[in-house]
Order: C-alpha cells, then structure tokens, then sequence
C-alpha cells in the first residue's frame, strides 16, 4: 500500500511570510501533483511533477520532485491571504497503476492579513 | 467549457438507505474517477471507469459500485449505509485512464453526503 504523509498538517501565518509544506513517501511514484482545495469545492490542480529533482515554479509557488520520485515539497514565498486553503499532495503509481492517485491528509494553510 | 458536474451536491440519508450519485465529465474526457473524502482526510480513491469498463477498484467493500453510461457519465451507487459512509465524494475526469507521463485528474465540486 502506497502512502504519502504530510506535514505540517495545520500551518497559521501571517501575510508575507514565507512557507514549505513537505510530502514523503517510501514508495516511488510516475508522477507527484499538488492540489489546493477550497471549502466546499473539488481539488484544482495546480502542477505535475514528473522527472526526479524537477523543480516547477508557478509565480511565488516553487513545487519540487525528490531525485528518488517518493517525495515533494511545495514552498510558497511572501504568502497573502488568498492562499489559504487545503493543500493535497497526490502520487500517481508506476507502470499500469498510475491510474489511481493516492492524495496525502493535505496542509491546512491559513494566511493572515 | 462546463467543468465536471456532480449533483446533488447535498444530501442527508438515514442508516440502511441506498443513495446513488451522479456525474459529468468534462466534454471529450472518457474516464471518470470517484473519490472519497471524509472531513479532515485526503481523498480516497474509490473506482475508476474508462470506455464504460472498470478499470480500477480501491479498498471500498461492495455496497459501493459505480457505472459508466455511454456518454461517458457516471453513477455512483451506495447501498446500506452507514455512519461511516458520511463524506465528502468527488467524481473527477480524464481524457484517459493511463498517461505517458501523468493522468491529469479535473474535479468537480463534490456531493456531500450525511448519513444519520
């Protein structure tokens, strides 16, 4: 059984600071996503990592894939109230598994003004 | 371009009760996945559909089965319910089940489900 554990699971800031959210694994995966969902909305996808030691930057987000492909981690600078939500991290499996995603327990962020 | 729907998108059922869910992928997508997520928890992979074939079953027990109808729509049916069943269920679509590089899920909004 693949799983994927994050951390921190609850994380309060204030506006302009900066953050990282990590996720681990002991199974290697084709392919790592990071979602952020809102409250009562589905997870929007915000980037796939596929190659080990791939680093995507989506303006002040920076997603990057462990050379190993088993772990994660997404770094927010200068955070501002609009990114608070739950972040969800989700690994693809290998070969004909990568079907199913197996998402992690997410990241609470809360960024205050 | 709609996104994926789900309806409804609230419903209260008692213990006991069968409840049957429903889902539209986005226009051209063939596969439909459904996830459950119960508060506090990332969402559980339950099935996924391709071509009105299953083609992947999570750890669920068989009061959950799903379909997909020809134009690649989907139901998920839940019989018996229990407490525990109470949950958030998420229908996503992709173009296809598997993807050279990563099968890219788009979710809709959920049906929240209260089982009392």
């Amino acid at each position: 059984t693949q799983l994927l554990e994050q951390s921190p699971q609850f994380l309060s800031i204030q506006e302009g600071e900066n953050l990282t959210v990590y996720c681990n694994s002991s199974s290697v995966f084709s392919s790592l996503q990071w979602y952020r969902q809102e409250p009562g909305e589905g997870p929007v996808l915000l980037v796939t990592v596929v190659t080990g030691g791939e680093v995507k930057k989506l303006k002040r987000l920076t997603f990057q894939f462990g050379d190993a492909r088993k772990d994660s981690s997404l770094h927010i600078t200068a955070a501002q109230p609009g990114d608070t939500g739950l972040y969800l991290c989700a690994g693809a499996g290998l070969g004909g598994s990568n079907y199913k995603l197996t998402f992690g327990k997410g990241t609470l962020l809360t960024v205050n003004p | 371009d709609a996104g994926v729907t789900q309806s409804p998108t609230h419903l209260i059922k008692t213990r006991g009760q069968q409840v049957t869910l429903r889902c539209s992928p986005i226009s051209g997508h063939k596969s439909v996945s459904w996830y459950q997520q119960v508060l506090g928890q990332g969402p559980q992979f339950i099935f996924q559909y391709y071509e009105k074939e299953e083609r992947g079953r999570g750890n669920f027990p068989d009061r959950f089965s799903a379909r997909q109808f020809p134009n690649y729509s989907s139901e998920l049916n839940v019989n018996a319910l229990l407490l525990g069943d109470s949950a958030l269920y998420l229908c996503a679509s992709s173009l296809a089940p598997r993807g050279s590089g990563a099968n890219v899920l788009t979710f809709g909004a959920g049906s929240r489900l209260t089982v009392l």
